[in-house]
């Protein structure tokens, strides 16, 4: 099956330090897509990024398609960010039922 | 607009007991889903409803999970009985369109934590 790989596994920083998470994938990407658990639970859609390369605010995310991996990117970290960041992707076509690796933990002290 | 909603947050069960997981999606998304992430894992599809249909069930771990969205509308998620290792953080997850790449994506909800002790 398809295999998604997270790391680090747990990261601690402190306020305005940036970080790289790195996601790889044993299969060609069509879907891939950055998620952040926040302290209160809920999953948010941080980036749909099945290739090449966006950014939104402090966060960025790159995506090599020909290498499988992708990268998100956390500039000047704030405590906020703190939570769990999961990538998922997909089999391209037909119904969309993503593989999670198993996250990265990311603790951001004041 | 309302996002998606799960009860209760947090569940402690004895082994044995059961415990019925409520997850209302946005409203006029037929897509409703259910993931489940143990502890220090990755997070696991369950189920894929469309409307009132079960799309997909296999991740289902056993027959002790029972999926139903009744009228298309809520979903619950019944653990019975529930054992040692069904611990985790479920969640639920909500789409307009069920063959979707990326444009429109899931709309989570914060999850349930249940605990079987």
């Amino acid at each position: 099956g398809i295999q998604v790989e997270q790391s680090p596994p747990d990261l601690i920083l402190q306020e305005g330090a940036n970080s790289t998470l790195r996601c790889n994938f044993s299969d060609s990407v069509n879907n891939l897509q950055w998620f952040h658990q926040n302290p209160w639970g809920q999953l948010i859609n941080l980036f749909y990024i099945p290739s090449g390369t966006k950014q939104n605010g402090r966060l960025s995310a790159t995506t090599v398609a020909t290498e499988r991996y992708s990268l998100l990117y956390i500039s000047s970290s704030q405590t906020t960010d703190s939570g769990v960041y999961f990538c998922a992707r997909a089999p391209s076509g037909g119904s969309y039922i993503p593989t999670f690796g198993r996250g990265t933990s990311l603790i951001v002290h004041p | 607009e309302a996002g998606v909603t799960q009860f209760p947050s947090h569940s402690v069960i004895e082994k044995g007991q059961t415990v019925t997981l409520r997850c209302d999606p946005i409203s006029g998304h037929d897509n409703l889903y259910w993931y489940r992430r143990v502890m220090g894992k990755e997070i696991k599809f369950l189920l894929h409803f469309v409307k009132e249909s079960k799309q997909d069930e296999s991740g289902m771990p056993n027959n002790r999970f029972l999926a139903e969205r009744t009228g298309g509308t809520y979903s619950t998620l019944k653990v019975q009985p529930a054992e040692l290792e069904d611990s985790g953080v479920y969640f639920c997850a909500s789409s307009q369109d069920s063959d979707y790449l990326g444009n429109y994506g899931y709309t989570f909800g914060s999850g349930t934590r249940l605990t079987v002790v």
